[in-house]
């Protein structure tokens, strides 16, 4: 089975520019997630769907950061415009809430880097 | 609030030493789930293990024994006779109760970074 798949892998632009990263969650599950990666920062949440809608979008930076969720089968997450600040990486992830299930499973990463 | 505490920042061990990753949580929630995670050097976050918080049974898997304590809100983890592929950053991760059929957030420690040396 696919695991949670994410594109693109790096992306390099410079500051000022508009970055869209991607995210295909597991078939069948029902919670998506975005979290960033940082040295300064560890892993932090950004926003989180369940059943497509945004429950918690507490950890976005600020107003260049947006995210939406289709459909059940795809997500993105766009910063408009882009700063340096923003390098890092971001994960995806995804989980079905069955019973007490609920481990939730990362893609690969996109790690951003801007200029 | 929730909070995740590793106070081990890197750990250095020599292959097949057995070394204990510490995790300590708080929540007020009294229903909660744990975490580890593992990422290896290439970057992904590999799911290890979910404990419930009305489940203080130990649990191990191979070489991995985890021990869960309510009493002092640890939830630690073990590597017996560690190999050099265990080298990674690991990471302990807490969330509420799932509710309306769905999963909640995780809230991360800082993790651990376990060097294995040959």
């Amino acid at each position: 089975d696919a695991g949670v798949i994410q594109s693109p892998r790096h992306e390099v632009t410079e500051m000022g520019q508009e970055v869209t990263l991607r995210c295909k969650p597991i078939s069948g599950h029902n919670s998506l997630f975005w979290y960033r990666q940082t040295m300064m920062r560890g892993l932090e949440l950004l926003i989180y769907f369940n059943n497509n809608v945004p429950i918690d979008d507490s950890g976005m930076p600020e107003d260049r950061f947006s995210a939406k969720m289709p459909n059940a089968s795809f997500s993105t997450l766009k910063i408009q415009p882009s700063e340096p600040r923003d390098s890092a990486v971001y994960f995806c992830a995804s989980s079905l809430a069955r019973g007490s299930m609920n481990e939730q499973f990362f893609g690969p990463g996109t790690r951003l880097t801007v200029l | 609030a929730q909070k995740v505490t590793q106070a081990q920042t890197e750990i250095s061990v020599v292959e097949k030493e057995d070394v204990t990753l510490d995790c300590v949580y708080e929540t007020r929630d009294t229903t909660y789930y744990l975490f580890w995670y593992k990422q290896p050097p290439s970057g992904e976050l590999v799911f290890l293990i979910r404990r419930n918080s009305f489940d203080e049974q130990n649990e191990i898997s191979g070489r991995y024994s985890w021990n869960f304590q309510k009493s002092t809100s640890s939830f630690n983890f073990t590597i017996t006779a560690s190999q050099v592929v265990d080298s990674a950053v690991y990471f302990c991760a807490l969330s509420d109760m799932n509710y309306g059929g769905a999963t909640n957030k995780l809230i991360f420690g800082t993790g651990t970074l376990l060097a294995v040396q040959p």
